[in-house]
This record gives structure tokens, C-alpha cells and sequence, in this order.
């Protein structure tokens, strides 16, 4: 199956700063990615879709301006959690699907756990 | 908007009992995909169904949609304890502009 990557798998920082999650389809081209966030034993909540060569598209009550994305090819998005502060402490995953249709069947990132102090 | 319900939330069964959760949508779906995610871990994909009144099975797992295409369920036969996780239904909701995820139903299998 393919095979989505994300780094890093853990990060701890302080309030304030700025953090960015790498997430790459290893072994296919990715024109869309999802970014999800989830809290313990909670489901998954779509973030942002992440479109190749153009602006992602936010999910009703994300801020675009402290979760920046950015997919620059067709392998690589990345989301950076700007000026983050402890309720930004969660598990970021990112997916992404094969082939053309957004909807195909998605391939997951193994996730980054958000830990801010 | 639309909703997407699953039911039960959580779920403890007896190893070898059987198992199902329900996944209702309040709009109908062109497809509905299933997810397994072990506790720690990310989301597996299981199976898609697309047509109306499928049913698929994996070994021990059935999968079905319904004529409707608004609900779907996910039945395991004489569970193991592999089969501790959680399940996800997923589908492309608010006409296919996003994928978005089912609250899952956790199961717990007591050896």
C-alpha cells in the first residue's frame, strides 16, 4: 500500500513559538492532503485540505493564520502551528489520497504529537 | 448541516462474542469508507462501499450499506483480541467538498 510519512512524530515546545509538521506521500503524488487534529479518545477533525500549488482550504472555525499550510509539491505539505499555545497541545495526522478523487481511499501519516508547555 | 452519528460509542464484548457498530448519516453518501485506529496509533483504512445495499466481507468482518446509502454498519464475528480499536466510519460529507470522520465506536475485548 502507499506510504505517507510524517515528522516530527512527537514535539514538545514552549508557548509562543512555532512549530512545522512535515507530511510526504513516499511512494505517490498527493495533489490534495488532509491535515486532522484529534484529541484523546476523540474522533478525528478535519483541519484544513491541503491542494498542491494552491491555497488550502479551512474547515469552518480554523484560523488560517495560526495553522499555516503550505503544499509546495506533489509529495510534501506541511502545516505550521504558529505562536502556539498549550490548547494547541493534540495529534496532528495528516492524510492523503491515492489517486485523483479526494474521496479514494486515504493512506494516514503515523501522526505528530503536540505537546505545548 | 449535515450529521453523521455512530453507534454505540463504546463498546466491551467477551472475546469471542460478536460485534457491530452503526454509522447514520442525515444525507445520503456516494461513498462510505471504514477505518480501524489501534489506541496510539493512526487510522487503517478497511474497506469502501459504494454501491447501494453493498455488502462486503473481510475474513471476520461484514460490511454493509444501506439501500438508503445513509447508514452503514461494520459487524465482527467471534472477536479476538486483535480486534481492540477504534472503529471510524468516513465519507465525503457536505456534498463531497470534505472527507470527514464518523466519532468512532471503541471497542474493548476482554480476554
Amino acid at each position: 500500500g502507499a506510504v505517507v510519512s510524517q515528522h516530527p512524530s512527537w514535539v514538545i515546545c514552549k508557548s509562543g513559538t512555532s512549530v512545522k509538521i512535515e507530511c510526504r506521500s513516499l511512494d505517490f503524488q498527493a495533489t490534495t492532503m488532509f491535515w486532522y487534529r484529534q484529541f484523546p479518545k476523540q474522533s478525528l477533525m478535519l483541519m484544513a485540505t491541503s491542494n498542491e500549488g494552491s491555497k488550502a482550504t479551512y474547515e469552518q472555525g480554523v484560523e488560517k493564520d495560526k495553522f499555516l499550510i503550505n503544499h509546495a509539491s506533489l509529495t510534501l505539505s506541511t502545516l505550521t502551528v504558529t505562536s502556539a499555545h498549550p490548547e494547541d497541545s493534540s495529534f496532528y495526522i495528516c492524510s492523503a489520497p491515492l489517486g485523483s478523487a479526494s474521496y479514494n481511499e486515504q493512506f494516514f501519516g503515523p501522526g505528530t504529537r503536540l505537546t505545548v508547555l | 448541516g449535515q450529521q453523521v452519528m455512530q453507534i454505540p460509542q463504546y463498546q466491551h464484548v467477551q472475546e469471542g462474542e460478536d460485534f457491530t457498530t452503526y454509522c447514520n448519516s442525515s444525507t445520503t453518501l456516494s461513498n462510505i469508507q471504514w477505518y480501524k485506529q489501534r489506541p496510539g496509533g493512526h487510522p487503517v483504512f478497511l474497506i469502501q462501499l459504494v454501491k447501494s445495499g453493498e455488502v462486503k466481507k473481510q475474513k471476520r468482518l461484514t460490511f454493509q450499506f444501506g439501500e438508503a446509502k445513509k447508514n452503514s454498519s461494520l459487524h465482527i464475528t467471534a472477536t479476538q483480541t486483535t480486534d481492540v480499536g477504534t472503529y471510524f466510519c468516513a465519507g465525503p460529507w457536505n456534498y463531497g467538498q470534505n472527507f470527514v470522520f464518523g466519532p468512532g465506536t471503541r471497542l474493548s475485548v476482554l480476554p
